[in-house]
């Protein structure tokens, strides 16, 4: 079974933009959430979306967002970028967290904003 | 909510075991996960144990569960210089949807 796959693996931009990262969960997993990691802050929960639905949100201002597409794969939206949004943006897939089954990670798309 | 916590840093020598500590606070969290993370590398998922289990061995690993204490231990029998890495402590906090919630991370350091 193929893993969590994750694109782009590594992006630049400059402040102001906006970025968009996808994550395609390992086959058959409905739920998949994603996670931001910084030296500083460590690995903080964004949002968890499970069947097209958002039923998690942690506290990151409204430019993150995210949706689900049909067939699970997930995409992450940054608007009006910031210096302080760099770092590594890590999806994982799990049949349903809800039930505590476990998540599996991608390896990551490192976003660095100059 | 739930807070996990670690120790940020450990080192030992290659052949010796290694044992990482981790403290949990809400005993709800009915699943409490080990994850490992190489450098430049997603977090690999090692093992994980129910709450109603003490221990659990899987080859090298062995998770040890104190429930009254919250405490979580991995310890690495005969650690390699392969084991180099972070590695994460988690625990689903049902308060919050069952998301997961991650201590900060012991960095092992195994010297030849």
């Amino acid at each position: 079974k193929a893993g969590v796959t994750q694109t782009p693996r590594y992006l630049i931009k400059t402040r102001g933009q906006q970025v968009t990262l996808s994550c395609s969960p390992i086959s058959g997993h409905r739920s998949v959430s994603w996670y931001q990691q910084t030296p500083g802050q460590g690995l903080q929960f964004l949002f968890e979306y499970f069947s097209e639905t958002q039923r998690n949100k942690g506290n990151f201002p409204g430019r993150f967002s995210g949706r689900q597409f049909s067939n699970s794969r997930s995409e992450m939206n940054v608007s009006t970028l910031e210096l302080g949004d760099s770092a590594l943006y890590l999806c994982a897939s799990s049949t349903d967290i809800s039930s505590g089954n476990e998540q599996f990670f991608g390896p990551g798309t490192r976003l660095t904003v100059l | 909510g739930e807070d996990v916590e670690q120790s940020l840093f450990l080192s030992v020598r290659e052949g010796d075991s290694s044992v990482i500590n981790c403290t949990y606070t809400d005993s709800s969290s009915t699943y409490l996960y080990w994850y490992k993370q190489e450098p430049g590398a997603g977090l690999q998922l090692l093992t994980y144990i129910f709450s109603n289990m003490d221990m659990k061995q899987d080859q090298r690993l062995t998770v040890l569960l104190n429930k009254k204490d919250k405490h979580l231990s991995l310890r690495i029998a005969d650690t390699q210089t392969g084991d180099s890495a972070i590695y994460f402590c988690a625990a689903i906090d049902y308060n919050q949807g069952g998301k997961l919630i991650f201590g900060q991370g012991t960095e092992l350091s195994v010297k030849p």
